[in-house]
C-alpha cells in the first residue's frame, strides 16, 4: 500500500472557524486530491493538484481552497466553515498516468456545530 | 470528462457469482477503465483495471466490450467481505487534465 496518511482523522470545529486538513504521501506521486463525500452523493472532487504549486479545482471547490508547497503534501482549508461543510473527506495520490493506480487516505472525519 | 452509468444497487448471495456493470459510451481511446470499492468507514481500493483486453487478478475479472463502452467487474464468489460501494471510473494521463471524478457507484448486498 502506498504511504498516504491524513490528519486530523476526526475532528470537531464551530461555524466561523477556519479548518486545515492534511495529506502527506511517501511515493513521490505526481497528482494529488481531495474529496468529499456525503450520503446519497457518492464521491465529490473537490481539487487536485498535479504538480508542487500547481492545482486546479473540481466539481465542488467553493468555499475551499488548497495548496500543495511540497511534492509530499496537501492541504485542504476552509476558510470559514460552515456546516455544510460536515463531511467525510479524502485524500488521494496517483503517479500520474492512466495505468497507475489511485491511492486513498482513511478519511477525515469533519463536524461544523 | 468522460463519464460512467452504474446501477445504484444490486443483490447477490454468498458463493455466487456476481456481475456489476459500467457504461461509458463516451470513451476514448487512451482512456484506461478502473474499478474500485469502498468498504464501510473505509478509504476506496484499487479493484482492477484494464484498456482494451479483459483482465483478470486474485479479486476479480474486468470483461471490457469489443467497442471499449461498457465493462464488467465479475466477482466469481462472492462474500459477505464483498459488500461495499463499487466505482467504476475512466482515467486519462495527460497534464492538468486528470480530474478522476467518481460517480455514486453501485452498492453491492450480498446475502449469506
Amino acid at each position: 500500500d502506498a504511504g498516504i496518511t491524513q490528519s486530523p482523522r476526526h475532528k470537531v470545529t464551530e461555524t466561523g472557524t477556519p479548518v486545515t486538513l492534511r495529506c502527506h504521501q511517501t511515493e513521490n506521486h505526481r497528482y494529488m486530491y481531495w474529496y468529499r463525500q456525503d450520503p446519497g452523493h457518492g464521491l465529490r472532487l473537490i481539487h487536485y493538484s498535479y504538480g508542487v504549486k500547481d492545482t486546479d479545482k473540481g466539481e465542488v471547490s467553493d468555499g475551499y481552497s488548497v495548496s500543495r508547497s511540497k511534492t509530499e503534501d496537501f492541504l485542504l482549508t476552509l476558510e470559514s466553515a460552515t456546516s455544510s461543510q460536515t463531511s467525510v473527506y479524502f485524500c488521494a495520490s496517483n503517479p500520474g498516468y492512466s495505468g497507475n493506480t489511485i491511492y486513498f487516505g482513511e478519511g477525515s472525519w469533519l463536524t461544523v456545530v | 470528462d468522460a463519464k460512467t452509468t452504474q446501477p445504484n444497487s444490486m443483490e447477490s448471495n454468498e458463493e455466487e457469482p456476481v456481475h456489476l456493470p459500467c457504461n461509458h459510451s463516451t470513451i476514448s481511446g487512451t482512456d484506461y477503465i478502473h474499478w474500485y470499492r469502498q468498504l464501510p468507514s473505509q478509504g476506496p481500493e484499487y479493484v482492477i483495471h484494464g484498456l482494451t483486453s479483459n483482465v483478470n487478478n486474485r479479486m476479480a475479472s474486468l470483461a471490457i466490450a469489443e467497442d471499449r463502452k461498457s465493462s464488467t467487474l465479475i466477482l466469481h464468489r462472492a462474500t459477505l467481505r464483498d459488500a461495499a460501494v463499487y466505482y467504476c471510473i475512466l482515467s486519462r494521463s495527460g497534464g492538468s487534465n486528470y480530474k478522476l471524478t467518481f460517480g455514486k457507484g453501485t452498492l453491492l448486498t450480498v446475502n449469506p
